[in-house]
């Protein structure tokens, strides 16, 4: 089975801080994504990444970036978090290539409060 | 701009009944359309996914039905469970998309009353 472990499953932080959200999965896959969820705006694509050290922007990146030094490993990071970025934070991964289905594998989300 | 949107927001539905989810889209380059499924404190996992191919794809109680001339496609779930009360999203994928990214929709949020 897929498995894309979240290591934090609820944090609070206080504005200004610098926040860190970690995922790993172990399937070898080569794209990896973080999404946003938040009532009522469903899914929204912070940032993406097809391969080690490259990555792309989604629809909402501003106030976020993101790391990849690792194949399995992908960050997210809030250089100084704001209370507009309290929110459920969830990643996933897929399988590259246009012959798979793009099916994504999720973990079970990290809840960060910003207070 | 929103690339697939979904309705309604929230539905409830008695047990035994059929739940209905729609979705339109606008963007003929989308060849490829999951249905997800989240239950509370998890992630969302692909529940059935069809191809603008086929016109309908049934799995178990879970069927798709896909209008490629409306560009819409719809969850239709019979005989609806209690364990079926869970948020479902619908997506959509570009064409010779590599990167596999996927367009949600907004998600419905299905509860099932026993």
């Amino acid at each position: 089975d897929v498995k894309v472990t979240q290591s934090s499953r609820y944090l609070v932080k206080r504005t200004g801080e610098k926040v860190f959200l970690e995922c790993v999965q172990d399937m070898d896959h080569e794209n990896m994504f973080w999404y946003r969820q938040d009532p009522g705006l469903g899914l929204r694509l912070i940032y993406f990444s097809y391969d080690v050290k490259m990555k792309e922007k989604g629809d909402i990146p501003e106030g976020y970036s993101v790391s990849r030094e690792k194949k399995e490993r992908f960050s997210l990071i809030l250089e100084s978090a704001s209370t507009n970025q309290t929110s459920m934070y969830l990643c996933a991964s897929s399988l590259w290539g246009t012959g798979n289905t793009g099916e994504l594998f999720f973990g079970e989300g990290s809840r960060l409060t910003v207070l | 701009q929103q690339q697939v949107k979904q309705s309604p927001q929230s539905l409830i539905v008695q047990k035994g009944g059929i739940s209905i989810i729609n979705c339109a889209y606008e963007n003929t380059a989308f060849d490829y359309f999951p249905w997800y499924q989240q239950f509370p404190g998890k992630g969302p996992a692909l529940l059935i996914a069809i191809r603008p191919d086929v016109s309908e794809k049934k799995e178990g109680r879970f069927t798709i039905s896909f209008n490629k001339s409306a560009k819409q496609f719809s969850l239709h779930i019979m005989d609806s469970q209690p364990g079926d009360s869970a948020t479902y999203f619908c997506a959509a994928r570009n064409r010779g998309s590599t990167l596999g990214r996927l367009y949600f929709g907004r998600g419905t949020q299905l509860t099932v009353w026993p």
